[in-house]
């Protein structure tokens, strides 16, 4: 059974970036996609992107313009770069994976709260 | 971007149904999918394809499809299915979303 674990600081002050990384045991990182999904405290899920092991990437929308996703495959680890950070962005994030472009999420890591605060 | 909404909560006593709607426009095109998410703990999948259960997960869940608008039916409600719930979709080029997500009470 694959197992993904979050890793990065739990604070992060405004406008600087926020990394974290994902790290896949139990399993090949290759052959499938790899997403982030966050959750502000008390709310609701939001896809941040995906990463296929390859290097194709695909962003929400709505953050496009400050997400980077990047891949590590001998490392079996996978990465999110946010910029700018706001304390809107303070969320529980999870890493995830998908078996193909418009399938489910069905493997989960446990999630890792970041904070943005000064 | 297209939206999926759900009821932002459900009540219903233990041994009853209790079912949740997930409404949007590109739901009769793309599958919908259905989380658990228990406080604390990441989301579980639970249906997928509209209509289809996972391994593992009890008969008592059960999805269906109509129109714009998916339901998952808890039959016979456990107090252990106290939970948030979301539906998720994407569409053909591979963007996804959530619903808004509903939280079932237990009364």
């Amino acid at each position: 059974q694959v197992q993904l674990q979050e890793s990065g600081p739990g604070l992060v002050k405004p406008s600087e970036t926020l990394s974290l990384t994902c790290t896949v045991s139990g399993g090949s990182i290759s052959g499938y996609y790899w997403s982030w999904i966050r959750q502000p405290p008390g709310k609701g899920l939001e896809w941040i992107g995906y990463i296929y092991h390859s290097g194709s990437t695909n962003y929400n929308p709505s953050l496009k313009s400050r997400v980077t996703i990047s891949v590590d495959t001998p490392k079996n680890q996978f990465s999110l770069k946010l910029t700018s950070v706001t304390a809107a962005d303070t969320a529980v994030f999870y890493c995830a994976r998908v078996r193909a472009v418009a399938e489910p999420f069905d493997q989960w890591g446990q999630g890792t709260l970041v904070t943005v605060s000064s | 971007s297209y939206e999926l909404t759900q009821p932002p909560s459900v009540s219903v006593s233990p041994g009853q149904t209790a079912r949740i709607t997930c409404s949007g426009d590109t739901l009769p095109k793309h599958y919908a999918y259905w989380y658990q998410q228990k406080p604390g703990q990441a989301p579980v999948l639970v249906i997928y394809k509209d209509t289809e259960r996972l391994s593992g997960i009890p008969e008592r869940f059960s999805g269906s499809s109509s129109g714009t608008t998916v339901t998952l039916t808890i039959s016979g409600v456990q107090a252990e299915d106290e939970a948030d719930y979301y539906c998720q979709s994407a569409d053909s080029s591979g963007t996804y979303v959530f619903g808004t997500g509903t939280k079932v009470t237990v009364l």
